[in-house]
């Protein structure tokens, strides 16, 4: 069974906390996307990758960094947390061939900044 | 500027009736749609899709209409059960955009509510 996996489920973090979210596939997939859903915004991409150390900017990229040293793996970084960044965050994967299989999501992290 | 709309946050409808969910979109650049399912604490799941050259695509209960003149999509689900209860993305994509990535731009997503 194929599988994004994010590495928290819950997490909860202070103001100005440097937070790392890990996302791994093991689908071989070479594209990688990290979005976050809030209500009534539906679901807006802040990074994505196509290729390893390679990423490109979603639509709110502020106050995030990615990286991608592996091709299974791509990790979102809130630099210096802050409350407007609570959110459920999502990781995905696709191949190449996205627009006939769509993407794969992680089960999500719910990440609380206090 | 939100380029995919899902202008009704929610919907209620009996079992066994029919869902139709709405999405609209702004980009005329936008060729290839699809539909995301979510249930709480988990991840959205595919649904099905459909090509801008097709009107129409059908797999099993759901089917998903499109139509360009009015850069409209819908999705009907027939019948509707229980466990079709969950928060229904659109998604569309330009596969002539700069990107090789195929990005999807989502909607901001119907709940759907199937009672009983």
């Amino acid at each position: 069974d194929v599988k994004v996996t994010q590495s928290s489920r819950y997490l909860v973090k202070r103001t100005g906390e440097k937070v790392f979210l890990e996302c791994v596939q093991d689908m071989d997939h070479e594209n990688m996307f990290w979005y976050r859903q809030d209500p009534g915004l539906g679901l807006r991409l802040i990074y994505f990758s196509y290729d390893v150390k390679m990423k490109e900017k979603g639509d709110i990229p502020e106050g995030y960094s990615v990286s991608r040293e592996k091709k299974e793996r791509f990790s979102l970084i809130l630099e210096s947390a802050s409350t407007n960044q609570t959110s459920m965050y999502l990781c995905a994967s696709s191949s190449i061939f996205v627009l006939v299989s769509g993407y794969t999501f992680g089960s999500g992290t719910r990440l609380t900044v206090v | 500027d939100q380029q995919v709309k899902q202008n009704s946050p929610s919907l209620s409808v009996q079992e066994g009736r029919i869902s139709i969910l709405n999405c609209d979109y702004t980009n005329s650049m936008f060729d290839y749609f699809l539909w995301y399912k979510k249930y709480p604490a988990e991840g959205p799941t595919f649904l099905i899709s459909i090509s801008s050259i097709k009107d129409k695509n059908e797999d099993g209960r759901f089917t998903v209409f499109l139509n360009k003149s009015a850069k409209h999509l819908s999705l009907h689900i027939v019948p509707s059960q229980p466990g079709d209860s969950a928060v229904y993305f659109c998604a569309a994509s330009a596969r002539v955009a700069v990107s090789s990535t195929g990005k999807l731009i989502f909607g901001q997503g119907t709940t759907l509510q199937v009672k009983p």
